[in-house]
C-alpha cells in the first residue's frame, strides 16, 4: 500500500529563518501531491497542489514545493517564516491509476514560530 | 458560508451507544468524503460517494460503520455500539470530479 513520510514531526523556527519540511511517498506510477495546513482551531486548508506540469508550484502565503519524481519528493518551503504560519502541515497523495480517489497523508508536521 | 460544515462539532458517548454525523458539502460538489483522525496522525481515508453511489470503502470502515448520501446531497455516518477506540476526529471533504477537496470543520468523537 501506498504511504507517505513526514520526516519532521516537531519543527521550532525564528521569525524570518527559511523552513523546509520534507515529504517522500512510496508509490512508482503518477500521483497528484498536496500540502494541507492547519491552523490553530481552524480546519485543514489546501496550501498548494501539484497536478502537472512546472514541477516547482507555488501556493498561498509565500510558500512553494518542489516536485523531484526521481526522489519521490514533494518538499515544501517558505524563505521566511512568520509567527502566523504556525500550525501543522500535512503532506498528502492521490495516485491517478487504480487508487481511487482517496488521499493518502502523511503524519504532520507541527511548526512553531517564535518571535 | 458556502464551505463544507459537519454537525454535530463534538460528540460524547458511552461505548456502546450508536452515532451518526451528517456533513453538508459544497453544494456543486458531486464528491464527498470522510476520513478519521487519531491524535498525532494524518486524516486516514473511510469512505467516498460520487453522487449518491457508495465508490470505495476502507478496510478501516468495520462493519459497525455505515454512511449514506441518500440524494447525493448531504451525508451522514453511522457507528454502532461504539468503542473507546473509535475516538477520533471524524472529517467530512468534497471535491469535483478529480478536483481538490475541501475540508469541513471535523467532528470529535469520545467514547466513555
Amino acid at each position: 500500500a501506498q504511504s507517505v513520510s513526514q520526516h519532521n514531526h516537531h519543527v521550532i523556527l525564528s521569525e524570518a529563518a527559511s523552513l523546509e519540511l520534507g515529504c517522500n511517498y512510496s508509490y512508482g506510477g503518477t500521483v497528484n501531491l498536496f500540502w494541507y495546513v492547519q491552523y490553530p482551531g481552524q480546519h485543514l486548508q489546501l496550501l498548494l497542489k501539484y497536478f502537472s506540469g512546472d514541477p516547482l508550484v507555488k501556493g498561498i502565503k509565500g510558500f512553494e514545493a518542489e516536485f523531484i519524481k526521481s526522489k519521490f519528493s514533494f518538499n515544501l518551503r517558505k524563505p521566511s517564516v512568520q509567527w502566523s504560519d504556525t500550525a501543522e502541515y500535512f503532506c498528502a497523495v492521490r495516485i491517478l491509476t487504480g487508487g481511487g480517489n482517496k488521499l493518502t497523508f502523511g503524519t504532520g508536521t507541527q511548526l512553531k514560530v517564535e518571535l | 458560508d458556502t464551505g463544507v460544515s459537519q454537525d454535530p462539532r463534538h460528540k460524547i458517548t458511552k461505548r456502546g451507544q450508536n452515532v451518526t454525523f451528517r456533513c453538508d458539502p459544497i453544494s456543486e460538489h458531486n464528491r464527498l468524503y470522510w476520513y478519521r483522525q487519531t491524535l498525532g496522525q494524518g486524516p486516514e481515508f473511510l469512505t467516498y460517494f460520487q453522487n449518491e453511489a457508495q465508490l470505495e470503502k476502507s478496510r478501516l470502515l468495520s462493519d459497525r460503520f455505515s454512511a449514506e448520501r441518500p440524494k447525493g446531497s448531504f451525508s451522514t455516518l453511522e457507528i454502532q455500539r461504539t468503542e473507546q477506540g473509535d475516538s477520533a476526529m471524524y472529517l467530512c471533504a468534497s471535491s469535483l470530479v478529480a478536483g481538490e477537496q475541501f475540508f469541513g470543520p471535523g467532528t470529535r468523537l469520545t467514547v466513555l
